[in-house]
């Protein structure tokens, strides 16, 4: 089975410019996760949905970064204008219905602002 | 100036010996708890969970134990080999179920 699919692996790109991530979770999963992992901060959550609707944005660090899910099968996530203190890796989940399931991730996208 | 990041526990276990990493949450009223392991360059990948009404679950080379009582998770890996080596996170729910809260993570390097 495919799991989480995340394009592009890695992303480097100059301040200034937008930047988008995207992620196509498990198919059937009706939950994503957008994440953040750096070595000062460790792994935080940024956004997560629920059925397509956005459910909690508070760890969105700023308006720069947006979220979208358009279907239940894509979601993206935009940084405009970027910085170089957004360079990271981005992980996205996605997770199934039904009870206490696990949070299934994809291999990140490793953003680099120069 | 120098940059300080997150201070990561560390072990160091010599191939075929047992290894256990520990892990201790903050809320009550989490109901379900998962350990993850991430490789250099790769994602969390889904080891084994465990609800609350357990205190003990057990998987292939792995065993979770759960002490509500003192709040603390543990994972425990049989033989452990080369491959273990990773970052080990453990992760909480909280009452909701749909947040996962991670831990900072313990980095786990096996000794050939």
């Amino acid at each position: 089975d495919a799991g989480v699919i995340q394009s592009p692996r890695h992303e480097v790109t100059e301040m200034g410019q937008e930047v988008t991530l995207r992620c196509k979770p498990i198919s059937g999963h009706n939950s994503l996760f957008w994440y953040r992992q750096t070595m000062m901060r460790g792994l935080e959550l940024l956004i997560y949905f629920n059925n397509n609707v956005p459910i909690d944005d508070s760890g969105m660090p700023e308006d720069r970064f947006s979220a979208k899910m358009p279907n239940a099968s894509f979601s993206t996530l935009k940084i405009q204008p970027s910085e170089p203190r957004d360079s990271a890796v981005y992980f996205c989940a996605s997770r199934g219905t039904g009870g206490r399931q696990p949070q299934h991730f994809g291999d990140g996208t490793r953003l680099s602002i120069l | 100036g120098e940059s300080v990041g997150l201070h990561l526990p560390t072990l160091s276990v010599q191939e075929g010996d047992n290894s256990i990493i520990n892990c201790a949450y903050s809320n009550s009223a989490s109901d379900y708890f998962i350990w993850y392991k991430q490789e250099s360059g790769k994602g969390p990948q889904f080891i084994i969970d465990i609800r609350s009404n357990m205190d003990k679950r057990q998987g292939q080379r792995v065993t979770v134990l759960l002490n509500k009582t003192v709040k603390h998770l543990s994972l425990q890996i049989a033989a452990t080999q080369p491959g273990d080596s990773a970052v080990y996170f453990c992760a909480e729910t909280g009452h909701t179920g749909n947040q996962f809260y991670f831990g900072t993570g313990t980095s786990l390097t096996v000794i050939p």
